[in-house]
């Protein structure tokens, strides 16, 4: 594993606006991880994306990978208040288990 | 299924002293990480451990060890406690092959007074 760079480190925004945040990392992986952790349910797990997949959905959660670049972006549509946390990514690349390296994340801010 | 669970959730103890935390990871999940957070230097990964061999291993001392047992269960000790060992301290489970997902538990908070 390595470490992903967030950008920018702390974006504000209105509820419904929406919120875009960016990855960025130095080797080529097998697939990039996007977490969030908020102070009430801790540190979860929000979206995957393949090495070969260039775009995914989940639910108002999109998430871009560009491997030439070595960047991905994840947008969060229509943002809601509970949506403030910090979100981090984890690029992974197979080196034998597991040792994900956490960047210092983004804190959005969603303010209603 | 049952999520990943940490005990004790919150722990003070006095410098010098030691401490062991431990992780019950989601039934069938083989691979165990624990990862130390705080305010300063964010969150830090210790140690991975899967069919109860470390795997991987992060860049802190020898105070901090760990293990796994059979049952997957894990437990991370620290001893010689250093006031700047307060942190949160999380641990992670995933079923260990060809899933990459990490599902964390609600940490343990250990202040060392």
């Amino acid at each position: 594993s390595q470490q992903g760079e967030e950008d920018p480190q702390a974006l504000s925004i209105q509820e419904g606006e929406n919120a875009t945040m960016n990855c960025s990392y130095k080797t080529s992986i097998n697939n990039l991880q996007w977490y969030r952790q908020n102070s009430g349910r801790g540190l979860v797990h929000l979206i995957l994306i393949r090495s070969n997949e260039r775009e995914k959905h989940s639910g108002r959660l999109r998430v871009t990978l560009d491997t030439s670049k070595k960047s991905s972006s994840l947008l969060i549509t229509a943002s809601r208040a509970a949506d403030t946390a910090s979100y981090f990514c984890a690029p992974w690349t197979n080196t034998g288990g597991f040792k994900t390296i956490f960047g210092a994340g983004t804190r959005l801010f969603v303010k209603a | 299924k049952a999520g990943v669970t940490q005990t004790p959730r919150y722990l003070i103890k006095t410098r010098g002293q030691q401490v062991t935390l431990s992780c019950s990871p989601i039934s069938g999940h083989r691979s165990v990480s624990w990862y130390q957070q705080t305010p300063g230097q964010g969150l830090q990964f210790l140690f991975e451990y899967f069919s109860e061999t470390q795997r991987n291993k992060g860049n802190f001392p020898g105070r901090f060890s760990g293990r796994q047992f059979s049952n997957s269960r894990s437990e991370m000790n620290v001893s010689t406690l250093e006031l700047g060992d307060s942190a949160l301290y999380l641990c992670a489970s995933t079923p260990g092959t060809g899933a990459y997902e990490q599902y964390f538990g609600p940490g343990t908070r250990l202040t060392v007074t």
